[in-house]
């Protein structure tokens, strides 16, 4: 998975559900998508990752087309505190090396 | 559930000084330990990794090197830091599967 793609940015208002959709074309058939988001000043948070068709944990829906160039994260009933910069990535090499984009910056409105 | 420990976690420097940042990890024994680098509002650039004690990569040439001394403990040197050493550099740790989890970093400024 050398390049994902997202877009720069997001607004939202709270209570609305937000989707953000990442391309990744080259991705390679033993990769998984994986999904961080980061406050601002902290490192980046784990928040769902998954193969192919649809993952849902207490935080995010994960889905993923059976061609697996790209994936939706789907984050239900946004509040302020989800305002956050969210990354899309796979994994490179043989030793797990996260090869990050700039990620998508979220702007959850009152 | 393993713990990343990162210090300082401010750090304003002069240039030319030299730098030393300390990561250790909690709670595994034998990660992979990464260290980034991000750039004011933007992504996350990898710098190095290790896969075991005293095994080192470079991901991009740098003025900053890295040692593993220890099991769990990665640590980011530089003896001259430039301006564009600025950052907030983190450190992460992936002891199996599919995740990495991060510390909390440290922001360099150096003037």
């Amino acid at each position: 998975l050398a390049k994902t793609t997202q877009p720069i940015s997001m607004d939202s208002y709270e209570g609305q559900e937000v989707n953000i959709t990442c391309s990744h074309n080259n991705i390679a058939t033993n990769d998984y998508i994986t999904w961080y988001q980061q406050f601002p000043s902290q490192g980046p948070r784990f928040i769902i990752q998954g193969y192919k068709t649809k993952v849902t944990n207490e935080v995010a829906s994960l889905f993923i087309p059976a061609d697996r160039k790209s994936s939706t994260l789907s984050l239900p009933r946004v509040s302020l505190s989800d305002t956050a910069v969210y990354y899309c990535l796979g994994f490179s090499g043989g030793y797990n090396k996260l090869i990050f984009g700039a990620g998508t910056r979220l702007a959850v409105h009152p | 559930s393993q713990t990343i420990h990162q210090w300082p976690a401010t750090l304003v420097q002069p240039v030319g000084s030299p730098l030393s940042l300390e990561c250790t990890v909690e709670g595994t024994s034998n990660p992979n330990l990464y260290w980034y680098r991000q750039a004011a509002g933007r992504g996350l650039q990898l710098l190095f990794y290790s896969v075991g004690i005293g095994q080192i990569s470079s991901e991009v040439p740098q003025n900053l090197s890295a040692s593993r001394p220890q099991d769990r403990q990665f640590i980011l040197s530089s003896k001259k830091l430039l301006l564009s050493d600025s950052g907030f550099y983190l450190c992460a740790s992936h002891p199996g599967g599919d995740t990495q989890y991060f510390g909390p970093g440290t922001r360099l400024t150096v003037l």
